[in-house]
């Protein structure tokens, strides 16, 4: 059980660029999960994918957000035109049942 | 809309104190609940409840689950220093929904 993996640990980016984080499930895990977690607050859900299906998304989930999962292994996250209040750790998590496994998170600061 | 509240929000007790972590929620719909540990980093999973009233016991720390009262707690005996962390609770909503909805946590500091 190597864990799971995220890719970048940190990213600065300025305001109006496009970002993408890289998630690496447990290999046997065929749910894959994305959260946001703001200083002082619990991780919110942002999506959930089953294999390569993405079957859940949050509200938070803007349109300047997309997620994929192309192959039912590792999943991406693209933020498009950056704004400051993207600024968060982003967190994956993966499970084959309800416990899920979280990654060390990227921590996205936007200038 | 889904909550959990999570109290207290911070707790500082000294090492070798009982402590004792709450977590209510309000759902649609409820399959479990589960609690993590929070270090500067991931989350870490400590438990997941299911069943009223059947107590989770790992080490020094032990949780169970009221569902009628819609409410769990997380103790933690005889504390230690590497305990100090943000204690997170979160709800499984099941009925098709899987993405989980934490409360705000509760920030224990474990002084010597």
């Amino acid at each position: 059980d190597t864990g799971v993996s995220q890719d970048p640990r940190h990213k600065i980016t300025k305001r109006g660029q496009n970002v993408t984080f890289r998630c690496d499930p447990i290999s046997e895990h065929n749910r894959l999960y994305w959260y946001r977690q703001t200083l002082g607050q619990g991780p919110e859900f942002l999506t959930y994918f089953q294999n390569e299906a993405q079957l859940e998304k949050s509200r938070l989930l803007s349109d300047r957000f997309s997620a994929e999962r192309p192959k039912g292994s590792f999943s991406t996250l693209e933020i498009q035109r950056t704004e400051q209040g993207d600024s968060a750790m982003y967190l994956c998590a993966s499970s084959q049942l309800e416990k899920q496994f979280f990654g060390p998170g990227t921590r996205l600061t936007v200038l | 809309e889904d909550k959990v509240v999570q109290s207290p929000l911070s707790l500082v007790v000294h090492e070798g104190d009982t402590v004792t972590l709450n977590c209510s929620y309000e759902v649609t719909n409820f399959r479990s609940l589960l609690w993590y540990k929070q270090e500067k980093k991931a989350p870490t999973f400590l438990f997941m409840l299911t069943s009223s009233g059947i107590e989770k016991k790992s080490g020094r720390l032990s949780s169970i689950l009221d569902k009628k009262e819609l409410f769990s707690i997380l103790n933690i005996t005889a504390t230690q220093t590497g305990d100090s962390a943000v204690y997170l609770c979160a709800v499984s909503p099941g009925g098709g929904a899987d993405g989980l909805t934490f409360g705000k946590g509760t920030h224990l500091i474990i002084q010597p």
